[in-house]
Parts: C-alpha cells; sequence; structure tokens
C-alpha cells in the first residue's frame, strides 16, 4: 500500500513563528498536494507539486510557500504563522497513471497545528 | 457557487436503516468522481470510486448523474460503523480534487 507520512500529528506554534511541515511518500508518485481543512468549508488546496522543483498555487496559498527539493517530500512553510492558520494540515499523493480514476489520492494521516 | 456542495447533515438513523444523500458539482465538464469517508480526527480515505453506470461496493451504492450534475451515496443496512462523515469529490481534467464539505451520518443502536 502506498505510505503518506506527515511528520507531526499535533504542533502548537506561536503567532510570527515559521512553522515547517514535512510530508513523504513512498510509491514515487509524481503528484503531491497540501490541503487544509476546516469546519464547514471542507478540503482547501493550498499547493501542488507535478514534479520536482515545481509548484503551482492552489485556491488559498497566501501566507504559505513550498518546497519539492526531492520526488518523495513536499514541504508546506508557513513563513509567519498566523491565527487564522490554526487547522488541519492534510499532505496527499498519487501517481501519474490510469489508476487515478480508479483510485483518486492517498492521504497523511494529518497535522493539527495550533497557532496561539 | 461552491464547486461541490452536499447537505452537511446529519444523518441520525438506528442500525440497520437506509439512509442516502446526494451532492451537486457545479462543472459540467467534471471527469471522475469518488465519495470518500473520513472518521473523526482522522485522514479522508477513499470508499469507492463512482462510474457513469453507478456501481456498488457491498452495502454501499453510488450513482452519477450526469444531466443533473448529481452524485448520490446508499448505505444499506446502517452499521454502527458506517458512522462517519462522506466526502463528495470531483476531479475535473487534471489531477486536483475538489471536495464537498461532508455529510455526518451517524448510526444508533
Amino acid at each position: 500500500d502506498v505510505k503518506v507520512t506527515q511528520s507531526s500529528r499535533y504542533l502548537v506554534k506561536r503567532t510570527g513563528e515559521k512553522v515547517f511541515l514535512e510530508c513523504v511518500q513512498d510509491m514515487d508518485h509524481e503528484n503531491m498536494f497540501w490541503y487544509r481543512q476546516d469546519p464547514g468549508l471542507g478540503l482547501r488546496l493550498i499547493y501542488f507539486s507535478y514534479d520536482v522543483k515545481m509548484k503551482e498555487k492552489g485556491d488559498i496559498p497566501e501566507g504559505y510557500s513550498v518546497s519539492r527539493e526531492k520526488k518523495e517530500r513536499f514541504s508546506l512553510i508557513l513563513e509567519s504563522a498566523s491565527t487564522n492558520q490554526t487547522s488541519m494540515y492534510l499532505c496527499a499523493s498519487h501517481g501519474r497513471t490510469g489508476t487515478f480514476k480508479s483510485y483518486g489520492y492517498t492521504f497523511g494521516s494529518g497535522t493539527r497545528l495550533t497557532v496561539v | 457557487r461552491k464547486e461541490v456542495e452536499q447537505d452537511p447533515g446529519p444523518f441520525n438513523v438506528p442500525e440497520g436503516a437506509t439512509v442516502a444523500f446526494n451532492c451537486t458539482y457545479s462543472n459540467s465538464a467534471s471527469q471522475s468522481f469518488f465519495w470518500y469517508r473520513q472518521d473523526c480526527r482522522k485522514e479522508p480515505k477513499l470508499l469507492m470510486s463512482v462510474y457513469s453506470s453507478g456501481n456498488e461496493d457491498g452495502r454501499f451504492t453510488a450513482q452519477l448523474n450526469r444531466a443533473s450534475q448529481y452524485i448520490s451515496l446508499l448505505i444499506r443496512d446502517s452499521k454502527l460503523s458506517d458512522s462517519a462523515t462522506y466526502l463528495c469529490v470531483v476531479n475535473n481534467n487534471d489531477y486536483k480534487l475538489s471536495f464537498g464539505a461532508g455529510t455526518t451520518v451517524t448510526v444508533r443502536a
């Protein structure tokens, strides 16, 4: 089975801190995604990457950046954390093959970030 | 208008009951459709893909109506373990997925 691993389940950070959320997948997937999930709003796409060193903005990129130096790792960076970035952050990946239509994404277990 | 809309529920049903709910999508060019299940404080997990002809997986049946742009999920013979939030997910002509906010189902003994 594909495994998507997020480095932390729970994080508490202070306002203004720089925060790194790490995501690693072990199935050589080209495509990786970062979402945040908030009650009543569902999952919203922050950034995604189709390949190493490639990144594209999603629907809510403001206040975030990403890094993809290696194929298996996709990092989300909060340059200066703010309280409105308190949320559940979910990383996902999938391969660029026909199986996408049958299997969608595989998600990591999520990081619940609280900014105080 | 949101790209994917769902009735948030909650749908409270007794064990053994049938529960069904829909979701609507706004992009007529959407290509692929999925139902994901999400347990409290856990990540979403794929429940089933939804095919044009409709498909069944055990007690779960998914239907797609392209003309009216909605998909449905029906759960027969509900179990306590079916209590979860069900996310309607749509893919357009790329690799990004758009998620509904979820429908909460609670099955009571």
